[in-house]
């Protein structure tokens, strides 16, 4: 089975310093990994996504992240965060079937 | 272009009441999935169409919760006997097909009273 853990309910930044969201993932074999976001009153928007092509995945907005197998992590990274950064932040895997499972999300403020 | 569109955006209603939220998906777009996103939560999965057909409904919690696509487009999820645990933000999805990523709609706020 799989399970997705975000190992920070909130995460405070000031602007113009890194931001780094972990995430930890559960699976017999190399799932597929996702980062979503979702501002306030909002779908979710996807960063960016992991399939086994390369390690490191850039998504939009400058965020990348990195699948480490031997860690079983997928964490998110952006260099310098904006205010515009604000919002809740979703790790997601994709299991055998087409379930996706979320993590419990990650509250991201970004300090002026 | 257009993105997933859900309706309504805001649903309030009596407890006991039968309510039904619709998913109209990308153009083109094979899979369609509803989530229910509970406060403070992430979404959890309810249901999976390929085409016209539910190809996992595993995440239904119980037999009050059902839902269709007739023609392989638009999706209803339908709620009987709505309860007030009910309540929560119903989430519609779709993609190109079962391996692409999904692109979300901004979901329907359902309040049972």
């Amino acid at each position: 089975a799989q399970s997705v853990t975000q190992l920070d309910s909130h995460v405070s930044v000031s602007e113009g310093t890194p931001v780094l969201l972990r995430c930890n993932y559960s699976s017999s074999y190399s799932p597929s990994l996702f980062w979503y976001v979702q501002h306030p009153n909002k779908g979710l928007q996807l960063l960016l996504k992991y399939t086994s092509a390369a390690t490191l995945v850039k998504g939009i907005n400058g965020f990348e992240a990195e699948f480490k197998k031997s860690e079983t992590s997928f964490h998110l990274t952006k260099p310098s965060a904006h205010m515009s950064d604000a919002a809740e932040y979703f790790c997601v895997a994709r299991g055998g079937g087409n379930q996706f499972y979320f993590g419990t999300g990650t509250s991201l403020t970004v300090i002026p | 272009g257009a993105g997933v569109s859900q309706t309504p955006s805001n649903k309030v209603t009596e407890k006991g009441k039968y309510v039904e939220l619709r998913c109209d998906p990308i153009s083109g777009h094979t899979a369609l999935y509803w989530y229910r996103q509970s406060l403070g939560q992430g979404p959890e999965f309810l249901i999976y169409f390929q085409g016209t057909g539910a190809a996992d409904d595993s995440g239904l919690p119980n037999d009050r919760f059902f839902a269709v696509r007739p023609e392989g487009s638009v999706s209803t999820l339908k709620i009987q006997r709505t309860e007030r645990g009910d309540s929560a933000v119903y989430l519609c999805a779709s993609s190109l097909g079962a391996q692409q990523p999904q692109h979300f709609g901004d979901g329907t706020r359902l309040s049972i009273l």
